[in-house]
């Protein structure tokens, strides 16, 4: 059984900038919830995704949009990075209504 | 709104003392909690859950937690910690498809 995997690990980019953060979930898997983990902070739920579309959020603005591909994989999408994006991103799956998420091991994000 | 509450920022225990971190909820409906646990580099591991039933519920690695309605809580304990216990621990509530995470309660277990 393939846990959930994000990529890449580390990323730098600079304010203004766009940046596309990608999740591939645990097998059998289907929905796929996104998260914020400021410094010193507990994760903040961005949004979810189900069968390709979003089935929730949280408060973030509409730059911060996603997408979820027929195998389940997903992606994050930020525009106009701010310097307080810098965090790291969290994705977990699950499967449809469960409440039992299987988190991946981030991605560190910078901006300059 | 929903909210968790971890009232321990940091928690500083020598080995086998006993381990007690706070976590309150408030959810307008049902909600599921959780405890997390972050070692130093790695992801978020789920250390227990509580759904319903039994208040008292186990987890991985000796911790347990109790759900008391009347208090809206759900703290995390171990009789005794070890240095590999040392660590990021997260309280979190999900309800609705969405989790609602505490700020994290760090522990450092001196050897």
């Amino acid at each position: 059984e393939t846990g959930v995997t994000q990529s890449p690990t580390h990323l730098i980019k600079t304010r203004g900038q766009q940046v596309t953060l990608r999740c591939s979930s645990q097998s059998g898997h289907n929905t796929v919830s996104w998260y914020q983990q400021a410094l010193g902070q507990g994760p903040q739920f961005i949004f979810q995704y189900y069968r390709e579309e979003e089935n929730g959020r949280g408060n973030f603005p509409p730059r911060f949009s996603g997408l979820q591909f027929p195998n389940y994989s997903s992606e994050l999408n930020v525009n106009a990075l701010e310097l307080d994006d810098s965090a790291l991103y969290l994705c977990a799956s699950s499967e449809y209504r469960a409440d039992t998420q299987y988190f991946g091991p981030g991605t560190r994000l910078t901006v300059l | 709104a929903q909210s968790v509450s971890q009232h321990n920022h940091h928690v500083i225990l020598s080995e086998a003392a006993s381990l007690e971190l706070g976590c309150n909820y408030s959810y307008g409906g049902t909600v599921n909690l959780f405890w997390y646990v972050q070692y130093p580099g790695q992801h978020l591991q789920l250390l227990l859950k509580y759904f319903s039933g039994d208040p008292l519920v186990k987890g991985i690695k000796g911790f347990e937690a109790e759900f008391i309605k009347s208090k809206f809580s759900f703290n995390l304990r171990k009789p005794s910690v070890q240095w590999s216990d040392t660590a990021e621990y997260f309280c979190a509530g999900h309800n609705a498809g969405k989790s609602t995470f505490g700020d994290g309660t760090t522990l450092t277990v001196k050897p």
